[in-house]
C-alpha cells in the first residue's frame, strides 16, 4: 500500500521561506494534498495538486511535484508566526478511495 | 458556520470500560470518516460511512465499532479500550469519496486510557 514520509521538524526565521518535503510510494496517487493542523484544531486543507501537474501556486504557497522521484514539496513564502503548525502531506489512493497521511512536519517560526 | 463538531474534546476512560465518541456535522455531507492519530504518527483511517453504507478498513480491530443513526451524527464505540487505544480520534466529512472531494475535519477527541 501507499507509504508517505515527511521530516518531523523544521525551524525557520520569520520572513524567510519554508520548504516542507514529502515522499510517497504509490505512483498511482491521483491527488496529493497539504493539510495544516494548528494547536487544538482539526486538519485544514491548504492546497492540493493533481498528479498531471508539476507546480501549483496559491498566494504564498507553492507546491512542486516530481512524479519521477515521487517527491512533493510545499514552499511557504515570507513565513509568519501564524504559519507555526503541523503540516501533513497526504496522497489519495484511488483504488481504495482513501487518503494516506504522512506523520506531519512541525513548523516552528522564530523572530 | 457549517462545521464538524466532536464531543467531548477530552475523554478519560478506564482500561476495559466501553467509551463512545461523538461527531456531528452541519455540512449535510454524505460521507463521514473516523481516523485514529497516535502521538507523532500519521492519522490512520479506521472506517467510513457513505450514507448508511459502512466501510471498515481491513486492519481496524474488532474492538472499534461505529454507528450512524442519521446524516448529521456518527459515533465511534470502543468496546474494551486498551492502553494502546490512547490517541486522538478525528472525525471528517466529505460530499463524496473521489480525490476531488475535500475532507473537512473536526478538532478531534483526545482519549486517555487509565
Amino acid at each position: 500500500g501507499e507509504d508517505v514520509e515527511q521530516s518531523l521538524f523544521l525551524s525557520v526565521r520569520e520572513g524567510d521561506s519554508s520548504v516542507i518535503n514529502c515522499t510517497y510510494t504509490d505512483s498511482s496517487s491521483t491527488y496529493l494534498y497539504w493539510y495544516k493542523q494548528e494547536p487544538g484544531a482539526g486538519l485544514q486543507l491548504l492546497t492540493y495538486i493533481f498528479s498531471n501537474m508539476d507546480m501549483k501556486q496559491d498566494q504564498r504557497l507553492t507546491v512542486l511535484l516530481n512524479k519521477k522521484d515521487k517527491h512533493l514539496s510545499l514552499r511557504i513564502a515570507d513565513t509568519q508566526t501564524g504559519d507555526s503548525a503541523i503540516y501533513f502531506c497526504a496522497g489519495f489512493q484511488g483504488g481504495y478511495n482513501k487518503l494516506i497521511f504522512g506523520a506531519g512536519t512541525r513548523l516552528a517560526v522564530h523572530p | 458556520d457549517a462545521m464538524v463538531i466532536q464531543n467531548p474534546r477530552y475523554q478519560v476512560t478506564q482500561f476495559g470500560k466501553p467509551v463512545t465518541l461523538s461527531c456531528s456535522q452541519t455540512l449535510n455531507h454524505n460521507v463521514m470518516y473516523w481516523y485514529q492519530q497516535k502521538s507523532s504518527q500519521a492519522p490512520k483511517l479506521l472506517f467510513h460511512y457513505y450514507d448508511k453504507d459502512f466501510n471498515n478498513e481491513a486492519d481496524t480491530p474488532d474492538n472499534f465499532q461505529s454507528r450512524r443513526p442519521n446524516t448529521s451524527f456518527c459515533f465511534l464505540d470502543i468496546r474494551s479500550p486498551g492502553l494502546g487505544d490512547a490517541a486522538m480520534y478525528l472525525c471528517a466529512t466529505s460530499s463524496g469519496t473521489s480525490g476531488r472531494d475535500e475532507q473537512f475535519f473536526g478538532p478531534g477527541t483526545r482519549l486517555t486510557v487509565l
